[in-house]
């Protein structure tokens, strides 16, 4: 069956350093791959998309890697801020309509200390 | 501005009660989703629909059930509420072939079974 597969220990970090998250998946050919940031209390946030022909992608501090022979992502958050202290999600999806639907993994909790 | 809403936002309820959730959302969406989030599972897809009156089991749909009037709205019902439906649950929308398929989530409904 598809796997996908976040750190599920929290990831904790000094301000200014570089926070990197893995997602990795089994059984699952993905068209594409999303990350999102959920607040507590709150529903997940879009950040970024890679498609499977796209090694890298950035916006402002973030950037995100997609090797579809290792089956993984990484999630770079660069200078890292108390404000990115959250619960950052990847989620894969296929090709076509069922693109639409998405696979999420099960978050790793990210908390930059000052 | 155009979003998307549930409520309510917590719910207490006993075992064996018929139980609804609210979705809805102003953005014109064709697609739209119900997602339950638990410790240790992440986000997990209940139901799904791609327009009005297609509705689509996904992965954990047992004891629920979606119907689809119009494009703003997606009402979740519990037939008959488990403990093990003790959840936060959230909905999500994106328009259909969207940029980038971005999911468009909202506040979240805490639901306790006693």
């Amino acid at each position: 069956s598809q796997k996908i597969e976040q750190n599920s220990e929290a990831l904790n970090i000094q301000e200014g350093k570089t926070a990197t998250l893995t997602c990795n998946y089994t059984n699952y050919s993905p068209a594409y791959l999303q990350w999102y940031r959920q607040d507590p209390g709150r529903g997940p946030v879009f950040l970024l998309l890679i498609r499977e022909n796209e090694k890298e992608k950035r916006k402002e501090r973030l950037k995100v890697t997609f090797d579809t022979t290792l089956k993984q992502s990484l999630f770079h958050i660069t200078a890292s801020q108390p404000a990115d202290s959250a619960t950052y999600l990847c989620a894969l999806a296929p090709e076509g309509a069922a693109g639409n639907k998405l696979t999420f993994g099960g978050g790793t909790r990210v908390l930059v200390k000052p | 501005d155009a979003e998307i809403t549930q409520s309510p936002r917590h719910k207490i309820t006993e075992t064996g009660r018929q139980v609804t959730l609210a979705c809805h959302q102003t953005w014109n969406h064709n697609n739209m989703f119900w997602y339950r989030q638990d410790l240790g599972h992440g986000l997990r897809l209940i139901h799904y629909s791609y327009g009005v009156q297609d509705t689509n089991k996904g992965e954990v749909s047992d004891g629920y059930s979606v119907s689809r009037s119009n494009t703003e709205d997606l009402p979740l019902t519990l037939e008959s509420a488990a403990s093990s439906q003790t959840s936060v649950y959230f909905c999500a929308s994106n328009p259909p072939r969207g940029k980038c398929n971005e999911q468009f989530f909202g506040p979240g409904t805490r639901l306790t079974v006693l």
